[in-house]
């Protein structure tokens, strides 16, 4: 089946450690995205990349990082440098180009919890 | 910058009732208005959109209308049942065809629906 797959699920983290989260995508899109999602506050994207080895900050980039060196996997690092981590974190991808209708594909999802 | 604002933050309906979700977007150029549903511990998914040469968009129990001119736009649905409790997310967007311009999505802040048995 062809989707998108996060890992982990659940993670807990101490202050002061950076953690990457997982994402892997078989659907063949080219456009991958980075969402945060706290309760009330919709979904805010943090990074988002339109082709392998490029990629751009979105509206919540900071302490955050990414990496896009294969067209499959856009994994994210959550810094020590983000001051409030704990939240739900979503994967997404799209289509580009003729093929694009502006659908999202959503992962499951990560949960980040800072003790 | 876009802003779409969504109400109500939580709605409770009886089962075989009606559900109305509304929306609003400041962005007059927007022309892209997709709904999400997000179960509990899942990811969102699209369930119906809409784009701005269109009124209204209908397919089985959901539909969605579009004011372009009081840039408003609403989710109903008819006939609730149990599975229909869940998160749902409006959104608009400029979308061209060729360029993905997905990373303009802006999202509401999202509506809680239960169903009451």
């Amino acid at each position: 089946d062809g989707g998108i797959t996060q890992s982990p699920k659940y993670l807990f983290r101490k202050e002061g450690q950076n953690v990457t989260l997982s994402c892997e995508q078989n659907l063949n899109h080219d456009a991958m995205y980075w969402y945060r999602q706290d309760p009330g506050q919709g979904l805010r994207l943090i990074y988002y990349s339109q082709i392998v080895n490029d990629f751009q900050k979105g509206d919540i980039a900071e302490g955050y990082s990414v990496s896009r060196e294969k067209k499959e996997s856009f994994p994210l690092t959550v810094t020590s440098a983000q001051k409030n981590p704990t939240a739900f974190y979503l994967c997404a991808s799209s289509r580009v180009g003729a093929g694009n209708t502006g659908e999202l594909f959503f992962g499951e999802g990560s949960r980040l919890t800072v003790l | 910058g876009e802003n779409v604002e969504q109400h109500p933050s939580t709605l409770s309906v009886q089962e075989g009732d009606s559900a109305v979700i509304k929306c609003t977007y400041s962005d007059s150029a927007s022309n892209y208005f997709p709904w999400y549903k997000q179960e509990l511990g899942k990811g969102p998914q699209l369930i119906i959109d809409i784009r701005s040469n269109v009124g209204e968009k209908k397919d089985q129990r959901i539909a969605v209308t579009l004011n372009k001119t009081a840039k408003h736009f609403s989710l109903h649905i008819t006939e609730t049942q149990p599975e229909d409790s869940a998160v749902y997310f409006c959104a608009a967007s400029k979308w061209y065809s060729g360029v993905s311009s997905a990373s303009k999505i802006i999202f509401g802040s999202g509506t809680r629906l239960s169903i009451r048995p």
